[in-house]
């Protein structure tokens, strides 16, 4: 079976224009995550769905970082008016459930270079 | 908050040598603790978990014990190889909140033949 899947993997836009990162997690899986990797940092969580809750948006580093979900399907992280300290990697990781010893599978991320 | 704070690298050891990576953490409720690895060109992959007290995570001849007492979860190998180089990342889920992984900065290790 597939993975967790990204697209692009990789994304160079100028500072001020918008971006949109997206991510079809494994079949069947309910809960969808997004981290972000700075360079030479840890992973940073910003947002979960689980379902069709509405998400905990409390992680998200400002109010130009959107995210959407349809139902238990495809994602979209969205990033208006990029920034230069927007440039990272961005991870996605689906799970079955939402859950702390639920594995999560990471897709292989989407580099953004803001100029 | 949570977090986690693992050795920094990178780490250069030769084949079949000993290895450890050291991991603390901080957490507010009973966390579990997990070892994602990073191989050259892919994708984060689970190593290893535990989900209480002195539980030990294997797979692939690492080892970790989830250590209440000293807030500790260190990575070990008796005997690595080549195929072992990677970047590791120790990582805690807090049963108690939003459910997203806290990570470690991440240790690259090299291992030499």
């Amino acid at each position: 079976g597939a993975g967790v899947s990204q697209s692009p993997s990789n994304k160079v836009t100028e500072k001020g224009k918008d971006v949109e990162l997206r991510c079809d997690p494994i079949s069947g899986h309910t809960a969808l995550y997004w981290y972000r990797q700075r360079l030479g940092q840890g992973l940073e969580f910003l947002i979960y769905f689980q379902g069709n809750s509405a998400p905990d948006k409390s992680g998200l580093p400002s109010d130009r970082f959107s995210a959407e979900r349809t139902g238990e399907s495809v994602s979209t992280l969205t990033i208006q008016r990029t920034q230069q300290e927007d440039s990272a990697v961005y991870l996605c990781a689906s799970s079955f459930v939402q859950g702390s010893t639920d594995t999560q599978y990471f897709g292989p991320g989407t580099r953004l270079t803001v100029l | 908050g949570d977090s986690v704070t693992q050795m920094e690298g990178p780490v250069t050891l030769s084949e079949e040598a000993f290895l450890t990576i050291n991991c603390t953490y901080t957490a507010t409720g009973y966390p579990s603790l997990f070892w994602y690895v990073q191989y050259p060109g892919e994708g984060l992959q689970l190593l290893l978990k535990a989900t209480k007290a002195d539980d030990k995570g294997s797979n692939k001849g690492f080892e970790a014990t989830y250590r209440k007492e000293t807030t500790s979860f260190h990575l070990e190998k008796g005997s690595v190889q080549v195929s072992d180089s990677a970047v590791y990342f120790c990582a805690l889920s807090d049963k108690r909140g939003a459910d997203g992984l806290t990570f470690g900065k991440g240790t690259h290790l090299i291992i030499q033949p």
